[in-house]
């Protein structure tokens, strides 16, 4: 069946590093792609999206490539904040279902 | 404008107890979902309704009833809770035309002893 693979955390960066959080599928046909945020004591939310291969998401300086041929939608920030400490959720929607398929989740901790 | 509200923040059970958790969106959002989010896991979904009357079986229904007599509001009850079903469950609503973007309640941490 359809699947979302996580890197597992938690990842620990210091401040002004490069920020990279591993995130690969399994689907049959051309499924959405996203990732979502869970911030400390709150429900998640929409970080970005991409429908269609080669598209980009970006948000909040986070960007993630489709990348078709390596089923894969790596999320990625040039300079990590302390503030973006956070559980980091990829997931997947088939186009024929509104039902999201989630991965594990990324703890993100950035030290100042 | 709320959101997406979640009733309780926290509650602790003794097995074979029963409980309701209360999801309401002010939105006037078509869909509504339940997870239930466990360590290692990502989430999961429980059940969902794609409208008011209407609710069907996620990913792990077993142990769980819905019911969502109102389109804003979305019930999530156990009958006779278990230890398995200790967890942090997570409301969601979204629209029609957007279903991609699930916009969620902060989420009741629920304890099973």
């Amino acid at each position: 069946g359809d699947s979302v693979t996580q890197m597992e955390g938690p990842v620990t960066l210091s401040e002004e590093a490069f920020l990279t959080i591993n995130c690969t599928y399994t689907a049959t046909g051309y499924p959405s792609l996203f990732w979502y945020v869970q911030y400390p004591g709150e429900g998640l939310q929409l970080l970005l999206k991409a429908t269609k291969a080669d598209d980009k998401g970006s948000n909040k300086g986070f960007e993630a490539t489709y990348r078709k041929e390596t089923t894969s939608f790596h999320l990625e920030k040039g300079s990590v904040q302390v503030s973006d400490s956070a559980v980091y959720f990829c997931a997947l929607r088939k186009d024929s279902n509104y039902q999201l398929i989630w991965g594990a989740g990324t703890k993100l901790i950035i030290k100042p | 404008n709320a959101g997406v509200t979640q009733t309780p923040k926290f509650r602790v059970l003794k097995t074979g107890q029963s409980m309701t958790l209360l999801c309401a969106q002010d939105m006037n959002h078509e869909y509504m979902y339940w997870y239930r989010q466990d360590p290692g896991m990502g989430l999961r979904l429980i059940h969902y309704s794609v409208g008011e009357g209407t609710t069907a079986k996620g990913e792990v229904p077993d142990g769980y009833n819905v019911s969502r007599l109102k389109k804003q509001n979305f019930l999530l009850g156990l009958e006779s809770a278990a230890p398995s079903q200790t967890s942090v469950y997570f409301c969601a609503s979204s629209t029609h035309g957007r279903p991609d973007t699930q916009y969620f309640g902060p989420g009741t941490r629920l304890t099973v002893l």
